[in-house]
């Protein structure tokens, strides 16, 4: 499975947009990108997928590169709820194993 | 429409004591997972059920961890004896039977071994 970095901890002020970028230099052609954040003491929360082209949905919009190595989650106008560790996985087609990473933890600003 | 169920969201015992987690997926999901997430880590999948079947357990430490699924709905994951290392937040997930539907978490147990 295509391993993916991220920044380990980002800031972001109340009201703006949070732009989370994701590394997946090695990814194939038929994994997925999955974005999941988890908000403290509760599981993971999916948030939004896509495999080549954009995506957006009413949680936030995902930015695919074209050559696909790397991925930008946007959170269009991050609230404080948004604070949370955000984890990008890339997942092969066809299977259900999900590698998830260390993540971002990113905190919104008042 | 109710989420993933868990309980105890908390447990606290001594090594050497058994312990078991209780799951309740979202109705009409047939496909059930089990995570193990370290403090600061993202979560690592235990076991995977397909209704009643465990079809990815290679990630189970199967000397002392067990687990199962009657009826393919609710599941149950043992550990027996609890060593130090194994304190940390146990998830359930489930979803759909398409490979690419999402993952609905539980809130998880947190287990303390001391």
């Amino acid at each position: 499975d295509a391993k993916t970095t991220q920044p380990p901890s980002m800031d972001c002020a109340e009201g703006r947009a949070a732009n989370l970028p994701c590394n997946h230099s090695t990814i194939s052609g038929n994994e997925y990108v999955y974005w999941y954040r988890q908000i403290h003491s509760q599981g993971p929360q999916y948030i939004i997928h896509g495999l080549k082209n954009n995506e957006t949905n009413e949680m936030a919009s995902l930015i695919i590169t074209e050559d696909r190595k790397s991925s930008t989650l946007i959170l269009p106008h991050a609230t404080l709820r948004d604070t949370a560790v955000y984890y990008c996985i890339v997942r092969v087609g066809g299977t259900y194993k999900y590698i998830f990473g260390t993540g971002t933890r990113l905190k919104v600003l008042a | 429409e109710a989420g993933v169920v868990q309980s105890p969201r908390y447990k606290i015992i001594e090594k050497k004591q058994p312990v078991a987690f209780w799951c309740n997926p979202i109705s009409g999901h047939n496909t059930l997972y089990w995570y193990l997430q370290n403090l600061g880590q993202g979560p690592e999948l235990l076991i995977r059920y397909e209704n009643e079947e465990a079809v990815d357990d290679s990630q189970l430490p199967k000397d002392r961890f067990s687990a199962e699924r009657l009826k393919g709905v609710d599941s149950t994951l043992k550990i027996q004896p609890a060593e130090l290392g194994d304190s940390a937040v146990y998830l359930c997930a489930s979803s759909l039977g398409d490979s690419r539907s999402e993952q609905f978490f539980g809130p998880g147990t947190r287990l303390t071994v001391l």
